[in-house]
C-alpha cells in the first residue's frame, strides 16, 4: 500500500537558521511521483516541486532544495536561511502510474515556524 | 492567469441539510480532483474527473456524498443529510493531465455543520 510519513509534526527556527522538512514515502509501484506543497496560514495549497521515480538529480531552487534518494525512500526539502515568510504546513505527497487519475497520497505534513 | 475558484469560501449548515459546493477549475484543465482536508485526517481524496467522466470515486466517505461535472469545467460537490463529521475544508484542485501531472489548488470552501 501507498503511504507517506512525515514524522516531524512541529519545527521551530530563528531566521537564517537551515531547516530539513524529513519525507518518507512507501510504494510497490517502480513508476511514481513525489510532490511538495506548502500551505501558509491563508491555507491555499501552493505546488512547489515534482520528481518523478527515474530522476535522482537533486534540485535547487534559490533557499529551496530538494534531495530524492530511492535507497532510503526518502524526499526531504531543505530550507536555506530561512525566513518568516516560510511559516507555513509542508505536505509532502505521492501519486502512482496505475491509480486512475494519480490522485495525491499526502502525508500529515509538517509545520514549520520561523521567528524573527 | 486566473487559478482554482471555489464558492463559497465558507458555509454553515445545520445537520440533516443537504450543501453544494463549486468548484471551477483553471481554463483547460482536464481533470479535477476533490480532497477534504480536517484536523483528525488530514488530506484526504474524495473524487477524480477526466472530462465529465469520473472513474475513480474510492475516495467518497458515504453515499450522502456525490458529485458532478458538466462541460469539462465546473463541479459540483454535493453532501446530502450533512452530519457533524462532514465538517471540514473541502479543496478542489485542477491539472492538465493525469499522470504526474502537478495539481494546483484552489483555496477551498469551509463547511461548518452545526
Amino acid at each position: 500500500a501507498q503511504k507517506v510519513t512525515q514524522a516531524q509534526t512541529e519545527i521551530s527556527v530563528v531566521e537564517k537558521e537551515d531547516v530539513t522538512l524529513d519525507c518518507v514515502y512507501e510504494t510497490r509501484d517502480t513508476t511514481y511521483y513525489l510532490f511538495w506543497y506548502k500551505q501558509p496560514p491563508s491555507g491555499e495549497l501552493v505546488f512547489l516541486i515534482r520528481r518523478n521515480s527515474f530522476d535522482e538529480q537533486n534540485e535547487i531552487s534559490g533557499r529551496y532544495s530538494w534531495n530524492f534518494q530511492k535507497s532510503t525512500s526518502s524526499f526531504n526539502f531543505t530550507i536555506t536561511a530561512s525566513q518568516v515568510v516560510d511559516s507555513a504546513v509542508y505536505f509532502c505527497a505521492l501519486s502512482e502510474d496505475n491509480q486512475a487519475g494519480t490522485a495525491l497520497i499526502f502525508g500529515k505534513g509538517t509545520t514549520l515556524s520561523v521567528s524573527s | 492567469g486566473a487559478g482554482v475558484s471555489q464558492s463559497p469560501s465558507n458555509k454553515v449548515t445545520e445537520k440533516g441539510k443537504d450543501v453544494e459546493l463549486r468548484c471551477d477549475p483553471i481554463s483547460g484543465h482536464t481533470a479535477l480532483y476533490w480532497y477534504r482536508q480536517s484536523l483528525g485526517q488530514g488530506l484526504e481524496f474524495l473524487i477524480y474527473f477526466q472530462g465529465n467522466s469520473a472513474p475513480d470515486k474510492s475516495g467518497l466517505p458515504s453515499d450522502r456524498f456525490s458529485a458532478e461535472r458538466t462541460g469539462g469545467s465546473v463541479s459540483t460537490l454535493t453532501i446530502q443529510r450533512t452530519q457533524q463529521e462532514d465538517s471540514a475544508v473541502y479543496l478542489c484542485a485542477s491539472s492538465s493531465g493525469t499522470v504526474g501531472v502537478e495539481q494546483y489548488f484552489g483555496p477551498g470552501t469551509r463547511l461548518t455543520v452545526t
